[in-house]
C-alpha cells in the first residue's frame, strides 16, 4: 500500500517566484493537511482540506493557498516567495476524524535563494 | 505562551536507561494527543496515540493528564536506535494538529 506521496522532494526557487507542491493521500483517506517545518521547530499547520473543502487555515499569509481535487490529492501554492519560506513542507492524510493520527509524507524541502 | 510546549533537550542518556519526556498544552478543549518520532531530515512518524487511561507499546508508555494538561512519554531500556526528536502533537478535533518544538534524545553506548 502506498503511503502519502509528495512531489517534488527538493526544490530551489528564487525570491519572488511561485511554487506548487503536490500530495497524494493514503488510499481511502479524504482529509489532507499541510504543514511547514523550519529547522529546529515542530511542524506548523497551514491548511486542512476534507472532501475538497477547506476546513482549517493556520496563521499564514494569503500568499499561501491550497486546493483538493476530486481524487483527494492536493496542491499547496506559495506566491511571491520569500527567503523565510525555506522549509520542509509536509503533507499529512487521515480519515475524517483524525482520531487515530495523521500519516505524513516524506515532504518537499524548499529552498528560496 | 506557546500552545504546546516541550523541553527541547537534548537528553543524553546511556543505553539501557529510562527516559521521560513531558509536554504541556494550553487548550483545555483539546481532544486528541499523539507522540511522533522524527529522524534527522525525515518526516514525523506516528509513535503512539495517547489516551486518558494511558497506553503502552513495548518499551514505550504514554500518559495523558487532562487536569494538569500534560502528556508524557516514557522510554524504558533505551536503545541506540531510539536517538531521534520526539514531537508531541495535540488536536482540537477540527483536523488541526499543534506540535511542540520537539525533544531531542541522544542514546549513547
Amino acid at each position: 500500500d502506498a503511503g502519502v506521496t509528495q512531489s517534488p522532494t527538493h526544490l530551489i526557487k528564487t525570491r519572488g517566484q511561485h511554487v506548487t507542491l503536490r500530495c497524494s493521500p493514503i488510499s481511502g483517506h479524504k482529509s489532507v493537511s499541510w504543514y511547514q517545518q523550519v529547522l529546529g521547530q515542530g511542524p506548523q499547520f497551514i491548511f486542512q482540506y476534507y472532501e475538497k473543502e477547506e476546513r482549517g487555515r493556520g496563521n499564514f499569509p494569503d500568499r499561501f493557498s491550497a486546493r483538493q481535487f476530486p481524487n483527494y490529492s492536493s496542491e499547496l501554492n506559495v506566491n511571491a516567495l520569500l527567503l523565510g519560506d525555506s522549509a520542509l513542507y509536509l503533507c499529512a492524510s487521515s480519515s475524517r476524524s483524525g482520531a487515530e493520527g495523521y500519516t505524513f509524507g516524506s515532504g518537499t524541502r524548499l529552498t528560496v535563494v | 505562551r506557546k500552545e504546546v510546549e516541550q523541553d527541547p533537550g537534548p537528553f543524553n542518556v546511556p543505553e539501557g536507561a529510562t527516559v521521560a519526556f513531558n509536554c504541556t498544552y494550553s487548550n483545555s478543549a483539546s481532544q486528541s494527543f499523539f507522540w511522533y518520532r522524527q529522524d534527522c531530515r525525515k518526516e514525523p512518524k506516528l509513535l503512539m496515540s495517547v489516551y486518558s487511561s494511558g497506553n503502552e507499546d513495548g518499551r514505550f508508555t504514554a500518559q495523558l493528564n487532562r487536569a494538569s494538561q500534560y502528556i508524557s512519554l516514557l522510554i524504558r531500556d533505551s536503545k541506540l536506535s531510539d536517538s531521534a526528536t520526539y514531537l508531541c502533537a495535540v488536536g482540537s478535533g477540527t483536523g488541526k494538529l499543534i506540535f511542540g518544538q520537539g525533544t531531542t534524545l541522544q542514546v549513547k553506548p
